[in-house]
């Protein structure tokens, strides 16, 4: 079955620390990544995504993240957060031509200022 | 440019009570798509539609919940006499035609529901 693990449900960060989120998903064949954000009250908001090429991708908001496929990974990162980093964060992916996307169940990320 | 509305943000209904979740895409969207996020889940896909058509419902509970998205006006999700496992947000995503999560997948805020 398709799924995607975020491991991490609560991280906790003073400001300026740096930030990997672990994203794990489980599909046999070719998939589209995505990172979305969901701040306190608002909607989902696209990250950051992966179709194909360079598996390093760089996002909105100083975020990037890597494709390692012999892992079935897409970590996020960013090296120095701020308060404003504060949001849920989702992993998520699409197959092929699916149009559903396939959610992790989210890491909550406070960022302490 | 209005983004994905959703309204009600927050619904607060009784048990057996029917919940009526209003979705209008963004202008030029003409595809519909609803998630539901249970409490520490991540979000689920229920059901794709596009005017007057449903795509995909493989996500769909079997009893009680219905999507439609008629010619005119905004998309609905129905759920007919709730229960607490109903509580849940609920968000509808929409896209153009040629679109989809690769391209112009855009999500509205969600509708809160608390059933009591």
């Amino acid at each position: 079955a398709q799924s995607v693990s975020q491991h991490n449900h609560h991280v906790i960060l003073s400001e300026a620390a740096s930030l990997e989120l672990g994203c794990n998903y489980s599909y046999g064949g070719t998939v589209n990544l995505f990172w979305y954000v969901q701040y306190p009250g608002q909607h989902l908001q696209l990250l950051l995504k992966y179709f194909s090429g360079d598996p390093l991708v760089k996002g909105i908001k100083g975020f990037e993240a890597e494709f390692i496929k012999s892992k079935f990974s897409f970590n996020l990162r960013k090296p120095s957060v701020q308060w404003s980093d504060t949001a849920e964060y989702f992993c998520a992916f699409s197959s092929g031509s699916a149009r559903q996307l396939t959610f992790g169940s989210g890491t909550q990320l406070t960022v302490l200022p | 440019n209005a983004g994905v509305m959703q309204n009600p943000r927050h619904l607060v209904r009784r048990r057996g009570q029917e919940a009526r979740l209003r979705c209008s895409p963004m202008k030029g969207h003409s595809h519909v798509y609803w998630y539901r996020q249970l409490p520490e889940e991540g979000l689920k896909f229920m059901v794709y539609l596009q005017k007057e058509n449903i795509i995909d419902e493989s996500g769909m509970p079997k009893e009680r919940f219905s999507a439609e998205f008629p010619k005119e006006g905004p998309s609905i999700l129905r759920i007919q006499q709730v229960v607490r496992g109903d509580s849940a947000a609920y968000f509808c995503a929409s896209s153009p035609p040629e679109g989809g999560p690769n391209y112009g997948y855009t999500f509205g805020s969600g509708t809160r529901l608390t059933v009591v």
